[in-house]
């Protein structure tokens, strides 16, 4: 049963423009949500992040939506550049004494020039 | 400052054999971990540890072994490999229980 969803295993965007990423859960208790970003022979490196209790996280080129009722949360990059070409993994965890992050299988993003 | 680096970088091991992955770390994390990721799938969790000398299983433990002798490395073994365990491994650790975690660049363990 896969808690964490990531339907689109690839996306293709040009340079300057927005790219979507989503990510969909089906946990109700999941209450901290992560998104990484992988190169090819590196490990994945922390990005973003949002809490439950927010809606909306921003951080530079990034921002991360979260809208608990439908369960679903996605990953904005403006404008997108060729460097963000990349896997990119959502991750949920649930709170309190628990440590255990829950990946998705991630999204493959390229930013064509 | 290295981060989080893990040893060796890649590995092909016959059925059967056995072998020891290193983790370290420099942060002064508390909380260390082990994942594999495989073609189509997230990381997934093997052990983790949650301090020195303490480890404790994740979402698939079996076939693998791990140690936290010092707070600062994190081994994982595998004592008789399979091909099943031809993976991607990647350690991570956390200052806080629950916090972002930073992930080493991982190795790549072939079983033939």
């Amino acid at each position: 049963d896969q808690q964490v969803k990531q339907n689109s295993p690839s996306l293709s965007v040009q340079e300057g423009r927005i790219s979507i990423l989503n990510c969909d859960y089906t946990n109700s208790m999941f209450d901290y949500f992560l998104w990484y970003k992988k190169y090819p022979a590196e490990g994945p490196t922390f990005l973003i992040s949002i809490s439950s209790i927010k809606d909306k996280n921003e951080d530079g080129r990034f921002t991360v939506f979260l809208n608990k009722s439908a369960k679903h949360l996605s990953l904005h990059i403006v404008p997108s550049q060729p460097g963000d070409s990349a896997v990119y993994f959502c991750a949920a965890r649930i709170g309190g004494s628990n440590y255990k992050l829950t990946f998705g299988k991630g999204t493959l993003l390229t930013v064509n020039p | 400052n290295a981060g989080v680096t893990q040893t060796p970088k890649f590995r092909v091991l016959k059925t059967g054999q056995s072998m020891t992955l290193l983790c370290a770390q420099d942060m002064n994390h508390e909380y260390m971990y082990w994942y594999r990721q495989d073609p189509g799938m997230g990381l997934r969790l093997i052990h983790y540890s949650v301090g020195e000398g303490t480890t404790a299983k994740g979402e698939v433990p079996d076939g693998y072994n791990v140690s936290r002798l010092k707070k600062q490395n994190f081994l994982l073994g595998l004592e008789s490999a399979a091909p099943s365990q031809t993976s991607v491994y990647f350690c991570a650790s956390s200052l806080l229980l629950g916090d972002e975690q930073y992930f080493g660049p991982g190795t790549r363990l072939t079983v033939t």
